[in-house]
């Protein structure tokens, strides 16, 4: 089975400095990853995904996570906050060839001036 | 640009009152989706559809039903609403070959 599990439930960093938003998966399949954003009272949408070609992959507003087979991991990053990443932050798997997704508990992200 | 939309953002019913939440999709995805959010727990899946008329339940199905009658829409029903589904409601949509899923703005429904 599929399943994924953030480290930390919650999140503070300066603005301006760099973002680390830590996901371990488990699948006994070659996954698809995904990571979800949720703005305050917003839905969820899609930062980027993996989906087993290039093990860097870059989403939208300057994020990016590296895909790591080898540590089970899929960790967010961005190099420098910005005040408007404030939000919650979901690491998703998907066992290929099907259509359900495994949310993680969610990270929730505070960014101070 | 896909739009799921859903009919209410905010609901508060009482106790034992039938309750509907509905969805709609505009980008013809086949597979749509309801989950419910609560804090500390992430999404939970509580029916899919991959038809129309075809429905699977998810992870937490139990005091939940759903209908598909026509491919845009999906309707989560609550056949007697009790307070321990007071939740946000999120639903979803999704097609082949990427499976990537959009999120409409979830409806927040208070039962008390």
């Amino acid at each position: 089975a599929q399943s994924v599990t953030q480290l930390d439930s919650h999140v503070s960093v300066s603005e301006g400095t760099p973002v680390l938003l830590r996901c371990n998966y488990s699948s006994s399949y070659s996954p698809s990853l995904f990571w979800y954003v949720q703005h305050p009272n917003k839905g969820l949408q899609l930062l980027l995904k993996y989906t087993s070609a290039a093990t860097l992959v870059k989403g939208i507003n300057g994020f990016e996570a590296e895909f790591k087979k080898s540590e089970t991991s899929f960790h967010l990053t961005k190099p420098s906050a910005h005040m408007s990443d404030a939000a919650e932050y979901f690491c998703v798997v998907r066992r290929s060839g099907f259509q359900k997704l495994v949310f993680g508990t969610g990270t929730r992200l505070l960014v101070s001036p | 640009d896909v739009k799921v939309t859903q009919s209410s953002r905010y609901l508060v019913k009482r106790t034992g009152e039938k309750v509907f939440l509905e969805c709609v999709q505009d980008m013809d995805h086949e597979n749509m989706f309801w989950y419910r959010q609560d804090p500390g727990l992430g999404l939970r899946l509580i029916y899919f559809s991959y038809d129309v008329k075809m429905k699977e339940k998810g992870d937490i199905p139990e005091g939940y039903s759903v209908s598909r009658e026509k491919k845009e829409r999906f309707s989560l029903i609550l056949e007697s609403a009790s307070t321990n589904q007071t939740s946000m409601y999120l639903c979803a949509s999704s097609s082949p070959p990427t499976y990537e899923q959009y999120f409409g703005p979830g409806t927040r429904l208070t039962v008390t």
